[in-house]
């Protein structure tokens, strides 16, 4: 399985700035996605990293809030904007090579003052 | 909509004995279904996968069985470690959607194993 790496790990921000995550892949991969787990909840999909286009978001995840990018096969980030204490979770990326089993990286834990 | 569903959000079995964590569905083109494991700030780690195709599927002391007509799906992990202690997430997909991976979670279950 591919291994994916994520960066930060963790953080702590204050309300009214944004963070970027980054997700690193150490093979190329036809597909990237951007979850959101909050506390006490499920894995909810933010968006679909299309390389080289514009992320599909699902439904009540915009791009201003979390725009995305993915320039080539092994690399995406999410940068969450404007932050505020609802957006403290554990965001994770995932990777998946066509009718392949999807893998998850470690998670970067998010904490909004 | 919760689409797909874990009733039971936690399960105490003591070590050597099956656990069963059980999840429903009820979206009819989910064509596959996935299970995995979470540790505490760790991601999701891949367990086991099933076709519609198929009504069993089983890797090592974990079987997945797929019961389509009653849109549900049951992991088995016998005999139960303590290392399996953890949650577990079931989830779906609809890969006759070709380029449409993405992956729809249940609720989790917290199984602890009882040493």
């Amino acid at each position: 399985s591919a291994v994916i790496s994520q960066k930060p790990s963790r953080d702590i921000c204050q309300r009214g700035t944004s963070l970027t995550i980054q997700c690193q892949v150490d093979s190329q991969v036809t597909m990237m996605f951007w979850y959101r787990q909050q506390p006490g909840q499920s894995l909810t999909l933010i968006a679909t990293a299309n390389q080289g286009s514009e992320a599909t978001y699902e439904s009540g995840f915009v791009i201003d809030k979390f725009p995305i990018s993915r320039p080539n096969l092994t690399f995406s980030t999410l940068t969450v904007s404007n932050m505020s204490p609802e957006d403290s979770s554990i965001y994770l990326c995932s990777v998946v090579q066509v009718q392949e089993t999807q893998y998850f990286g470690p998670g970067t834990r998010l904490l909004v003052l | 909509d919760q689409q797909v569903k874990q009733n039971s959000p936690s399960l105490s079995v003591q070590e050597g004995r099956i656990s069963i964590l059980n999840c429903d569905y009820t979206n009819s083109m989910f064509d596959y279904f996935l299970w995995y494991k979470k540790y505490p700030a760790e991601g999701p780690t891949f367990l086991i996968s099933i076709s519609s195709i198929k009504d069993k599927n089983e890797d090592g002391r974990f079987t997945v069985f797929l019961n389509k007509s009653a849109k549900h799906l049951s992991l088995h992990i016998v005999p139960s470690q303590p290392g399996d202690s953890a949650v577990y997430f079931c989830a779906a997909s609809v890969r006759r959607d070709f380029g449409n991976e993405k992956l729809t979670f249940g609720t989790g279950t917290r199984l602890t194993i009882i040493p």
